[in-house]
């Protein structure tokens, strides 16, 4: 298994520019989740998918948007890139309903907008 | 809403000694408390978990200790080893469907041989 990827894993943009950030598992888990992490600042929630088909926002969502294609993959849209948005994004997943929380991690993709 | 704080920002020790962390949480709602490590250029990995109905958990060199009432949590490393110098960061969650972590803001560790 390949678990959690995610591409690409390194863009630089330009203000303005706009992209999509790819996250797959096939772990077969119902749960997905993007990170955003920031120096001296953990790492924060964009969005969440709870199950295939549903899309909630979390802590800090303004600027994305996300797409759960299928049970594999969710992708993160930023549709008009600000400096503010360069970080490194996580994707992770989980399976839900057997109450086991732990959360795989993919290995990052790192953005920086000019 | 949840928070978590995590303390120290930095914590260097000398190999074969012992490094604790601490978190605490805001919500008592919170029942499931994760420690991922995250090594340079890796996304974070699952190390230790516990729930809000035990106290302390064990695996080999690390442990968790849970106080409900002071709400707070710890992460002890015994016997450190230059491979545990990465950033540790704690995380509560209220578990359910939705199953969202809130994390600290991360320790890094260094251990010097």
């Amino acid at each position: 298994n390949a678990g959690v990827t995610q591409t690409p894993k390194f863009q630089v943009l330009k203000t303005g520019q706009s992209m999509t950030l790819q996250c797959a598992q096939d772990m077969n888990h119902n749960s997905m989740y993007w990170y955003r992490q920031d120096p001296g600042m953990g790492l924060r929630l964009i969005y969440y998918s709870a199950s295939e088909g549903t899309t909630d926002k979390g802590e800090v969502p303004n600027g994305y948007n996300v797409s759960r294609l299928n049970k594999r993959e969710f992708s993160l849209r930023l549709e008009s890139a600000a400096p503010s948005q360069t970080s490194v994004y996580f994707c992770a997943s989980r399976i839900s309903g057997t109450g086991n929380y732990e959360q795989y991690f993919g290995p990052g993709t790192r953005l920086t907008v000019t | 809403g949840e928070n978590v704080e995590q303390h120290p920002s930095t914590l260097s020790v000398q190999e074969g000694d012992s490094a604790v962390i601490k978190c605490t949480y805001s919500d008592s709602a919170s029942n499931y408390f994760p420690w991922y490590k995250q090594e340079l250029g890796k996304g974070p990995q699952l190390i230790i978990d516990i729930r809000s109905n035990v106290g302390e958990k064990k695996d080999q060199r690390i442990a968790v200790t849970l106080n409900k009432t002071a709400k707070h949590f710890s992460l002890h490393i015994t016997e450190t080893q230059p491979e545990d110098s990465a950033v540790y960061f704690c995380a509560a969650s209220m578990g359910g469907s939705q199953g969202n972590l809130i994390f600290g803001k991360g320790t890094k560790l260094s251990v010097k041989p």
